[in-house]
């Protein structure tokens, strides 16, 4: 069965700060993997996808990192504001399928 | 996404009750989603379709049925609510092994 285990599953750090946050999977075949940010009382919106050709792709402020053969991701986020504070998810998908798996999340605060 | 949204946002009713959620798009999108969502639990999938009339259950579909009769119109209807299905309801559009983009979220309390 696909899995995905992220972690930590909740994160204070103060404004102004680095963090990373981490996401294993099990999808195989795997085809792709992505980051969605998703604000309390919103649906989650897309950060980036990374292909299993992919090692690193940066999106601002965001960097997402994939090991395909360590079945690892994670997503860095530089110089935290306010706004970053949400739920992180990462559905991986396999090759040839349409459907997403979903872990729980990381919820993250970034406090002044 | 602006080109996804779903109705109502908010919905309230009473155990036994029947409930439909609509969501709607305007992408052309082939594939469709709904999910549900609740605390502890990463997003859930109930159904999914992948054309016109072309429906299939996910991992949590018990108590659900779906139907599209267009390719912008996804409906899931609650035949008889229960206490249980009181969630926050997300549907998705999507290419295929492409993104999916969510909508906004439907709220459902049953009493």
């Amino acid at each position: 069965k696909n899995q995905v285990e992220q972690s930590p599953q909740s994160l204070i750090i103060l404004e102004g700060k680095n963090c990373t946050l981490q996401c294993n999977y099990t999808v195989s075949p795997f085809s792709n993997l992505r980051w969605y940010k998703q604000d309390t009382g919103r649906g989650p919106v897309s950060l980036t996808i990374m292909t299993f050709s992919e090692n690193t792709k940066s999106n601002g402020r965001y960097t997402a990192t994939l090991d395909a053969d360590t079945k690892q991701s994670s997503l860095h986020i530089t110089a935290s504001q306010l706004s970053d504070s949400a739920s992180y998810i990462c559905p991986p998908s396999g090759a040839g399928s349409y459907q997403l798996t979903f872990g729980k999340g990381t919820k993250l605060s970034v406090i002044p | 996404d602006a080109g996804i949204t779903q109705s109502p946002r908010h919905k309230v009713t009473e155990t036994g009750t029947p409930v439909t959620l609509r969501c709607h798009q305007t992408e052309n999108h082939r594939y469709m989603y709904w999910y549900r969502q609740d605390p502890g639990h990463g997003l859930r999938l109930i159904h999914y379709s992948y054309g016109v009339k072309d429906t299939d259950k996910g991992e949590v579909s018990d108590g659900y049925s779906v139907s599209r009769s267009k390719t912008e119109d996804f409906l899931l209807t609650l035949e008889s609510a229960t206490s249980s299905q009181t969630s926050v309801y997300f549907c998705a559009m999507g290419s295929g092994a492409g993104e999916q983009f969510f909508g906004p979220g439907t709220r459902l309390t049953v009493l």
